[in-house]
């Protein structure tokens, strides 16, 4: 079936620590992952993504890492800031339709 | 470029009153999504438009909801006899291409909140 899986579902770490979380999918044919962060009362904002053919991307301080034989995905933030405060969504694309279907969410909360 | 615009921002209903929520997806966007949002949860999926199409509306209740993508004017979420448990941000995202094959990328509007008394 469409299933996401997104662990932890609170995550509060110290500012310049790193925060990684984690996400599963069901459908081995999905092939697009993005990441959205939320802050509250707002809109989600895509902040990255990585397609199958890749195992790794990276952008600044963000990067996300693909395991197509697993079936895992992860969000890896280094040196967090207290502006990375927010909710963070993954999700995967399933082929049947195209549709985003989302992951249970993560509050991540950086602490001066 | 505008991006992904939806109104109204906020809409109070009372119950067994119509909503009507609005999308103008992007300058280029012919794939429209709808996603409902229930205080601190995720993001639930309700349905999948093309241009006068609906592609997938699985995740949409059966009965009171409807969505349309006419060939010209936004694409209009309608709950109709809402409840108090309709409350909720709904938000839509729009995309140039299907998502399938994973060539593009979804951008999502600020959200309607709507609030049924």
């Amino acid at each position: 079936g469409e299933n996401v899986e997104q662990h932890p579902s609170t995550l509060s770490v110290q500012e310049g620590d790193s925060a990684v979380i984690k996400c599963t999918y069901s459908d081995s044919a999905s092939n697009y992952f993005p990441w959205y962060k939320q802050e509250l009362g707002k809109r989600p904002q895509l902040i990255i993504d990585i397609r199958s053919n890749v195992g790794e991307k990276k952008d600044q301080r963000i990067a996300v890492t693909l395991n197509k034989t697993a079936k895992h995905f992860s969000l890896h933030i280094t040196e967090t800031q207290p502006e990375d405060s927010a909710v963070y969504f993954c999700a995967a694309v399933y082929n049947q339709g195209g549709k985003l279907i989302f992951g249970q969410g993560t509050e991540l909360s950086v602490k001066p | 470029n505008a991006g992904v615009m939806q109104n109204p921002r906020h809409l109070v209903r009372r119950r067994g009153q119509e909503a009507r929520l609005r999308c103008s997806p992007m300058k280029g966007h012919s794939h429209v999504y709808w996603y409902r949002q229930l205080p601190e949860e995720g993001l639930k999926f309700m349905v999948y438009l093309q241009k006068e199409n609906i592609i997938d509306e699985s995740g949409m209740p059966k009965e009171r909801f409807s969505a349309e993508f006419p060939k010209e004017g936004p694409s209009i979420l309608r709950i109709q006899q809402v409840v108090r448990g309709d409350s909720a941000a709904y938000f839509c995202a729009s995309s140039p291409r299907l998502m399938q094959g994973g060539n593009t990328e979804a951008f999502f509007g600020q959200g309607t909140r709507l609030t049924v008394v």
